[in-house]
């Protein structure tokens, strides 16, 4: 079983407010994911960490603001959201950010802008 | 571009057959290869990964892999209805992102 715990599973927020999406992974992981999912689309990759730094950013708006405070966290800092935003924001991990390695997902927040 | 694609579906099988989902992709340097079930509301649950040519068997899941081909495959034996979910077909290509296809909705008819 996967351990990759995410927090809030459901979240409403205005667009003027800032608010956090965190995800924790207990597997010893050295690489995190946050990847955007609208409904009957597949996951699409938001960021990439790779041993706490940021690898990948796939040109996601500067709204939306990763942070990795250690090798276990991963938080999502939303400030001025559109309501376009709202979807599933899964966290990820896997052992290093290779080909060849496994990604396991989080159970996901649930995002609602008003 | 590169590029992960499956029938959409939906594939409506009856329960105690084989669904059988289809696959390609566009890069042939690509090492990796999941099979990922999503169901409404829920996140991605990993069901099989495989790396090398040939079948990979796990209880009533193989999955098929050609790279000749670029084709990936998993059949679902004795398919229930608890198998009717969205399955994503998923590829590490040779820059380490994990790409999707579209998914294909399967339902299984009890």
């Amino acid at each position: 079983d996967t351990e990759v715990t995410q927090t809030p599973k459901h979240l409403v927020m205005g667009m003027t407010n800032k608010k956090s999406l965190k995800c924790e992974q207990h597997m010893g992981h050295r690489a995190m994911y946050w990847y955007k999912q609208k409904a009957k689309k597949p996951p699409e990759l938001m960021f990439v960490y790779s041993y706490e730094k940021l690898s990948i950013n796939e040109s996601v708006p500067s709204r939306f603001s990763p942070e990795c405070p250690n090798s276990s966290l991963l938080n999502l800092h939303l400030h001025a959201l559109q309501p376009e935003d709202s979807a599933l924001y899964l966290c990820a991990s896997s052992q290093v950010a290779s080909s060849g390695n496994t990604i396991y997902f989080g159970e996901g927040s649930w995002l609602t802008v008003v | 571009q590169k590029e992960v694609e499956q029938n959409s579906g939906p594939l409506s099988v009856p329960e105690g057959a084989i669904a059988s989902l289809n696959c390609t992709y566009s890069d042939r340097g690509s090492q990796s290869f999941f099979w990922y079930r999503q169901y409404s509301g829920k996140s991605p649950e990993l069901i099989m990964f495989i790396y090398s040519n040939g079948d990979k068997e796990d209880g009533r899941f193989t999955a098929q892999l050609n790279k000749a081909s670029q084709y990936v495959s998993l059949l679902i034996r004795d398919s229930q209805p608890s198998d009717s979910a969205t399955y994503l077909c998923a590829v590490i290509f040779n820059d380490y992102k994990l790409s999707f296809g579209a998914g294909t909705t399967v339902t299984v008819r009890a």
